[in-house]
């Protein structure tokens, strides 16, 4: 099973900030079938970013994605009040699907 | 408009069962995988259960494998989880996902609670 972990936990930023979130495979996540999702409280997962780098419809594009193998970077480019939430990485390569624990962006 | 319902979360007693149903609607259910995933209260997303879109491969994590079944009917577009024996780590929400044509998922319900508890 390929272990994701996203730290840290928590990243604190002010709306316009630039935000980078990590996400570290225990080995290499085969054709970078590795996707981003976005949860805000009480609400389902959104998906963000898919194939590591590919951004999801209607997804704004301050949202990237970039990586391969064992890193992966999320990144934000100028964060606006609607993007704090918990970010989730997953691998769906396989053989399991696999989370990360989640990094949650939050106001500074 | 393409959608994902849950039912049939609720509170059983440890060692009790439950059967959870996601009624798909908006796009071709026959044509894609499905997934169950269940989240902790303040907890992170864990992948339960995996079910191609002919049924005819499917895995489950290793805390629910051998208690755990999910189904599907295609006929009725809608995905089943069968749990049974019960533990008070099976609490969570229970969210069913559309695997999309790049491998995630695309499309996701929005919920339904199951509590574990005497």
């Amino acid at each position: 099973e390929i272990v994701l972990t996203q730290s840290p936990g928590t990243l604190s930023f002010s709306p316009g900030e630039r935000a980078t979130l990590s996400c570290r495979a225990s080995q290499s996540v085969a054709g970078d079938q590795l996707a981003w999702y976005q949860q805000k409280p009480g609400q389902a997962p959104r998906l963000v970013i898919s194939g590591a780098s590919s951004r999801a419809t209607g997804i704004p594009d301050r949202f990237s994605g970039s990586g391969s193998g064992t890193d992966f970077t999320l990144t934000i480019s100028s964060l606006e009040p609607e993007d704090f939430a918990v970010y989730h990485c997953q691998q769906y390569s396989s053989p399991f699907l696999t989370f990360g624990g989640g990094t949650k962006v939050e106001v500074k | 408009e393409v959608q994902l319902v849950e039912s049939g979360g609720g509170l059983v007693q440890p060692g009790g069962s439950l059967r959870l149903s996601c009624t798909a609607s908006g796009f071709s259910f026959s044509s894609y995988a499905m997934i169950w995933v269940r989240q902790a209260q303040g907890k992170g997303l864990e992948c339960v259960s995996y079910i191609s879109a002919s049924s005819s491969t499917i895995d489950y994590a290793d805390s629910v494998k051998g208690r755990f079944t999910i189904s599907r009917d295609n006929a009725k577009n809608s995905l089943y989880l069968q749990m049974s024996n019960l533990r008070a780590e099976d609490t969570a929400m229970y969210y069913c996902a559309k695997r999309g044509p790049a491998g995630s998922m695309d499309v996701w319900g929005k919920g339904t609670t199951v509590t574990v508890s005497s």
